[in-house]
């Protein structure tokens, strides 16, 4: 049973671009979590999301980044035009609907997102 | 004040010693209480999950809530240098789930 998978695990990006990160939660969890690592923070929830809803944004900066569950496919966070405060590892994890946000998260390896 | 207060550390202390971690918090609304650990370069990983006041014991792990004092601790007995990583405490209610900054956590052999 494959755990949540992310990717891609490294990502380089200039000034400006477009950063797209992917998770696919583990089978049978409909609920997905982004979470934002700087080095010496803890995790900073970004969105709470299930299948084509998002829960609660509240963590989310209000420009440049959104994020979707689609009914097929993969969960994707966007970053628009990045800058380089965007450098960080982004955490996915995902909980079955039985739990909902009770905290029994599981979590991906991360994307590491480097802006230059 | 911050909703969630962890002791980044680090902490280091010789293998077979009984290592105590701490959060505290400051909203009454959390209703779940759990500890990660995240090993460098990897995601997090649960290790202890509690509902309610009191101690729940795994293995080495025992996790301890005290709701009266908006405190949580986790202690580990004979500690291994397998166990050096980073212990991150959480909190969840509602729909969203609180993360500590970490303690990071050296076991000396």
């Amino acid at each position: 049973n494959a755990g949540v998978m992310q990717n891609p695990r490294h990502l380089v990006r200039r000034r400006g671009q477009e950063a797209r990160l992917r998770c696919s939660p583990m089978k049978g969890h409909s609920h997905v979590y982004w979470y934002r690592q700087l080095p010496e923070e803890g995790l900073k929830f970004m969105v709470y999301l299930q299948k084509e809803n998002i829960i609660d944004e509240s963590g989310m900066p209000k420009e440049r980044f959104s994020a979707e569950f689609p009914k097929e496919g993969p969960s994707i966070l966007r970053i628009q035009q990045v800058v380089r405060g965007d450098s960080a590892a982004y955490f996915c994890a995902s909980s079955p609907p039985a739990t909902g946000t009770t905290g029994e998260l599981f979590f991906g390896e991360g994307s590491r997102l480097t802006v230059l | 004040q911050k909703e969630v207060e962890q002791d980044p550390g680090p902490l280091s202390v010789p293998e077979g010693a009984i290592v105590s971690l701490n959060c505290t918090y400051s909203n009454s609304a959390f209703q779940y209480f759990m500890w990660y650990r995240q090993y460098s370069r990897k995601g997090p990983e649960l290790l202890m999950y509690t509902y309610s006041s009191g101690n729940k014991e795994d293995g080495r792990f025992t996790a301890q809530v005290d709701k009266s004092s908006k405190y949580i601790s986790l202690f580990i007995r004979d500690s291994q240098p397998s166990d050096s990583a980073t212990y991150l405490c959480a909190m969840g209610g509602g729909d969203k789930i609180i993360f500590g900054k970490g303690t990071r956590l050296h076991i000396l052999p």
